[in-house]
This record gives structure tokens, C-alpha cells and sequence, in this order.
């Protein structure tokens, strides 16, 4: 079975601290996402990433950037923590294939508040 | 770009009853189709997909959807739901621009079941 490990499941933080959310899968996945989300908003995509150091912006990238340096590890980068990124969220992964027929894996979220 | 509505925020049901959770889509050509499931406190969980052919499709623990391509639809259903069957459900579309790897998401309807 595919993993997808978030390393941690609760984290506080404060005002203008940068923040690091880790996320690691073990399946050689190409693909990795990051998503926050709300109550009655859903899920929004943030940043995604198709190979090593390659990404792209989501919906809502705006205070957010994203590194890959290895295949399996994706990290999410709160620069300056405001506390309306207060949020789930959830890294993704999935196998590219031609056609986009591969479904999404997903961790068990990282519940973070910015006070 | 493609949207996906799920108009129902919370649907109760009786346990034993019949289901069905609402999704229509946006999208001009034919779309690649998601439910997801999500349970308190854990990531989401795939349930079926729809690419093409029989627009009737399969999934696991006993759910199904039907693509009905002149409703814009790709409802879920359950014959019989079961009191482990509440948490969070999540319809989602492929986006083509990005070979549908990208998912656009919809915001959700959480199911209560009731003894």
C-alpha cells in the first residue's frame, strides 16, 4: 500500500514564524500536492509538484511556497505565519501516468495554529 | 475551468436506509471523476473513479456512481448504509490542463447515520 507520511498531526505555532510541513510518500511517486482544508471550503489546492525542484502554483499559493529536493519528500513553507493560515492540511501524492487515470494518496493531515 | 458542485452540505440517514450524495460537474469534454472519503481525523480515502466506458462504476465497501453525462452528474450511492459509513465525502474532477494529474474539488457533504 502507498504511504503518505505527514510528520506532524498537530503543530502550533505564532504570528511570523516560519513553519516547515513536511511530507514524505515511499511508492517513487512523480507527483506531490498540498492542500489546505476549511470547513465548508473544502479542499484548495496550494502548490503542486511534477518532478524534483519542478512545482507549480495551486489555487491559492499566496504565502506559501513549496520545496522538492528528493522525489519522496515534499515540504510546504508557511514564510511568515499569519493566523489565517490556521488550517488542515494535506499532502497528496500520485503516480503520472498518460491520461490521468491515477488516483490521489493522501496522509492523515497536519492540523496547525498560528496564534 | 472545470467546477464541481456538491449542493447537499449534511445529509442524515437512518442506518439500513438508502443513499445517494449529489455531485454535478462543469466541464466540457468528457471529465475524469473522483469520490473520495474522508473519516474524523484521517486523510482521504479513494472510493471509485470514471474515466470512460460503463458509466456505471464500481467501488469499495459497497458504493457505486453512475455518470450521467446530460445532467452533468456523477452521483454516489449506497443500497445500505452502515453506521461506519459516517464521515466526510468529496466528489472531485481531473483538470485537462494538467493531464488530469490536478484535481479541483468539491466542498464536501458529511453524512450522519443514525441508529
Amino acid at each position: 500500500d502507498v504511504k503518505v507520511t505527514q510528520s506532524s498531526r498537530y503543530l502550533v505555532k505564532r504570528t511570523g514564524e516560519k513553519v516547515f510541513l513536511e511530507c514524505v510518500q515511499d511508492m517513487d511517486h512523480e507527483n506531490m500536492f498540498w492542500y489546505r482544508q476549511d470547513p465548508g471550503l473544502g479542499l484548495r489546492l496550494i502548490y503542486f509538484s511534477y518532478d524534483v525542484k519542478m512545482k507549480e502554483k495551486g489555487d491559492i499559493p499566496e504565502g506559501y511556497s513549496v520545496s522538492r529536493e528528493k522525489k519522496e519528500r515534499f515540504s510546504l513553507i508557511l514564510e511568515s505565519a499569519s493566523t489565517n493560515q490556521t488550517s488542515m492540511y494535506l499532502c497528496a501524492s500520485s503516480l503520472s501516468f498518460q491520461g490521468g487515470n491515477q488516483p490521489q494518496h493522501f496522509g492523515d493531515g497536519t492540523r496547525l495554529s498560528i496564534l | 475551468a472545470q467546477s464541481v458542485t456538491q449542493p447537499d452540505i449534511h445529509i442524515t440517514v437512518s442506518e439500513g436506509a438508502s443513499l445517494e450524495l449529489r455531485c454535478n460537474y462543469s466541464y466540457g469534454a468528457t471529465p475524469y471523476l473522483f469520490w473520495y472519503v474522508q473519516s474524523p481525523g484521517q486523510g482521504l480515502q479513494l472510493l471509485l473513479k470514471y474515466f470512460s466506458g460503463d458509466t456505471l462504476v464500481q467501488g469499495i465497501k459497497g458504493f457505486e456512481a453512475e455518470f450521467k453525462r446530460s445532467q452533468s452528474s456523477f452521483n454516489l450511492r449506497k443500497p445500505s448504509v452502515h453506521w461506519s459509513d459516517a464521515a466526510e465525502y468529496f466528489c472531485a474532477v481531473g483538470d485537462p490542463n494538467f493531464g488530469n494529474e490536478k484535481l479541483t474539488f468539491g466542498t464536501g457533504t458529511r453524512l450522519t447515520i443514525i441508529p
